[in-house]
């Protein structure tokens, strides 16, 4: 129940093309999805983030979309760019226990220019 | 804002030895810091959860003898790998969050600790 199930493990995208990656989740006290972006050798960088009470948020080039019935939220990226080769992270976090997150399993994805 | 430092970058050392990972948040105050291991095209694992002047809480499966962390000052959390091994190489992440009750974690740039 406190998984958060990413896919898919590994994405390439054309330069202009919209990456989707997806995430799925059980528990339903999770209140809070998180996006990170984490470039090699570096920390995680929280990229965008959103509450069950709205269905898509967007920030710039990246948008996620939240199902709250299906348990499912995802992360567009419009206008993919070589310097989006990242992994991305979703992650969900509850609202009790101290606010701890689980993260997903995490995306590479790769851009080709 | 919100910047949290994480020093040593990387560190080697010698089977047995141990290691001192220092976690700091340069520009605001952070009740709660987590110490997380992340090892090479995976996911991220949490060790422990951090609070300012009370012991860590471990997560199932580590070793708080091992894993020494304290937490002394709002701005500051450290990591002791005790005894370390070459098992223990892996990357470590500090992430602190802002204020109690809220959601969002801002990580540091991580460790590289390799033992030999």
């Amino acid at each position: 129940q406190q998984q958060v199930k990413q896919s898919p493990q590994s994405l390439i995208v054309q330069k202009g093309g919209i990456s989707i990656i997806n995430c799925a989740y059980e528990n339903t006290a999770f209140d809070y999805f998180p996006w990170y972006q984490q470039f090699p050798g570096k920390g995680p960088a929280l990229l965008i983030a959103i509450r069950p009470d709205v269905s898509e948020k967007k920030e710039g080039r990246f948008t996620i979309s939240f199902n709250k019935s299906a348990k499912q939220f995802s992360l567009h990226i419009m206008d993919s760019q070589p310097g989006d080769s990242a992994t991305y992270f979703c992650a969900a976090s509850p609202d009790t226990g101290g606010f701890k997150t689980i993260f997903g399993a995490g995306t590479r994805l790769f851009v080709k220019a | 804002g919100a910047v949290v430092s994480q020093h040593p970058s990387w560190v080697i050392c010698k089977s047995g030895t141990s290691v001192k990972i220092e976690c700091r948040s340069l520009d605001f105050q952070a009740t709660t810091m987590f110490w997380y291991r992340q090892f090479p095209k995976q996911s991220l694992m949490l060790m422990a959860t951090s609070n300012e002047g009370s012991k860590a809480t471990y997560e199932q499966g580590v070793e708080k003898d091992k894993f020494l962390i304290n937490h002394a000052s709002l701005t500051l959390s450290t990591l002791t790998v005790t005894s370390a091994h070459p098992e223990d190489s892996s990357f470590y992440i500090c992430s602190a969050q802002r204020g109690q009750g809220t959601y969002e974690q801002y990580f540091g740039p991580g460790t590289r600790l390799t033992v030999t």
